[in-house]
């Protein structure tokens, strides 16, 4: 079974402080996301990436950076936290293909930022 | 642009009543479409999806789905909902030049009454 694990389930931080959230998958994907969710506003893709230290925005990247060492890593940065932040933040990967395929999901990560 | 409308926010329904879900997308060619069910605390689990073929996609759980090219709608439908259905339901496109990214519906929050 492919699994996507992210460091943390809550994480409650403070304005200002750089955030790290991180995520692991052990599927060998090529493809892995970071999204965030929040009420009536469905997923939004913050960044993806298609291979190691390659990253291409998503929808929402402004406030957020990424970062892509090793195949199954794929690390979320707030360098300044801010309140507008606090939302559940959720990694996926795939495999990279002619077609899209099946994203798997880790379990989130829910950021409170005081 | 790829876009995913799921028109009802929130449904309430009766376990063992039927259950129907709508998506309504809005892209040129053929779209990959995707249902997703989020548990309480748990990140998305993948329930079926859609490339080609035939129209009425078999899924995990008892849930089934039917591509309405004419409509431009892939709902999702269980014919008897069972309490552990309780859940939040993404519908998601993607498309063969989008790097396997997927544009995400807003959800909808299902509630099972006993």
């Amino acid at each position: 079974d492919v699994k996507v694990t992210q460091s943390s389930r809550y994480l409650v931080k403070r304005t200002g402080e750089k955030v790290f959230l991180e995520c692991v998958q052990d599927m060998d994907h090529e493809n892995m996301f970071w999204y965030r969710q929040d009420p009536g506003l469905g997923l939004r893709l913050i960044y993806f990436s298609y291979d190691v230290k390659m990253k291409e925005k998503g929808d929402i990247p402004e406030g957020y950076s990424v970062s892509r060492e090793k195949k199954e890593r794929f690390s979320l940065i707030l360098e300044s936290a801010s309140t507008n932040q606090t939302s559940m933040y959720l990694c996926a990967s795939s495999w990279l293909g002619p077609e899209p395929y099946e994203q798997y999901f880790g379990p989130g990560t829910r950021l409170t930022v005081t | 642009a790829q876009s995913v409308t799921q028109p009802d926010i929130h449904i309430t329904v009766s376990e063992g009543a039927s259950l129907e879900l709508r998506c309504n997308y809005s892209y040129g060619a053929t779209p990959y479409l995707f249902w997703y069910v989020q548990s309480p605390g748990q990140g998305l689990q993948l329930l079926l999806k859609y490339f080609s073929g035939d129209t009425l996609v078999q899924g995990i759980k008892g849930f089934e789905a039917e591509f309405k090219r004419s409509q431009s709608s892939f709902n999702l439908r269980k014919p008897s909902v069972h309490w552990s259905d309780a859940a939040e339901y993404f519908c998601a496109v993607g498309s063969t030049d989008s790097w396997g990214k997927l544009q995400f519906g807003a959800g909808t929050q299902v509630v099972v009454t006993p």
